[in-house]
């Protein structure tokens, strides 16, 4: 299996209280993406990052920011978190990011916002 | 434009049966489709892709047909097994593309009954 930790791997929290996200790879793979998964709505990309403090948006950005200031590790924040962002989140990690790389997910993290 | 259709939503196959799973797409740019696999738990997988330059690719009880002037693809698990029990996601993307830009269906929750 590929090098990648999600943590924490299942959180509880109230709206409008920050929430952080971290992904840790081992693999040194240069793109890094975070992914919700919801019922109905399959996976969604939230926001990716093809280096270190190179970022972009994905389809369902609003309400989430990332960062990423080491090849190793891609966070993804919840400034002020809604109901509506209770969901399961999921990191994948990506060799070059081109279209026949596969991407490689972890074990996700389970968020519930009160 | 950049949506990918799934259907059926849930499937219920007898063991040694043959679980057919369709999708279909509207960006006649996308030329790479690959289909993961989530059990209960965990990430996705890999499963098999395609590539739109050839109908068929098969991989053990696996297998890809593709219809490029339908623009629809399909997964075949022939001989199906309780241990295919899971998750199966289609997506499409851009074979040479960089950008984060995989898309996925809403996804596929097959049952195999023994």
């Amino acid at each position: 299996d590929a090098g990648i930790t999600q943590s924490p791997r299942h959180k509880v929290t109230e709206t409008g209280t920050p929430v952080t996200l971290r992904c840790h790879q081992t693999e040194n793979h240069r793109y890094m993406y975070w992914y919700r998964q919801d019922p109905g709505h399959g996976l969604r990309l939230i926001h990716y990052s093809y280096g270190v403090k190179d970022t972009d948006k994905g389809e369902v950005s609003d309400g989430y920011s990332v960062s990423r200031s080491k090849t190793e590790d891609f966070l993804l924040t919840l400034e002020s978190a809604t109901s509506s962002q209770t969901s399961v989140y999921f990191c994948a990690i990506s060799e070059s990011g081109a279209g026949d790389q596969p991407q490689h997910f972890g074990d996700g993290t389970r968020l519930s916002i009160l | 434009q950049q949506q990918v259709k799934q259907s059926p939503q849930s499937l219920i196959v007898q063991k040694g049966g043959i679980s057919i799973i369709n999708c279909a797409y509207e960006n006649t740019a996308f030329d790479y489709f690959p289909w993961y696999q989530q059990f209960p738990g965990k990430g996705p997988a890999l499963l098999i892709a395609i590539r739109p330059d050839v109908s068929e690719k098969k991989e053990g009880r696996f297998t890809i047909s593709f219809n490029k002037s339908a623009k629809q693809f399909s997964l075949h698990i022939m001989d199906s097994q309780p241990g295919d029990s899971a998750t199966y996601f289609c997506a499409a993307c851009f074979y040479g593309g960089s950008q984060g830009n995989l898309i996925f269906g809403k996804g596929t929750k097959l049952s195999v009954k023994p």
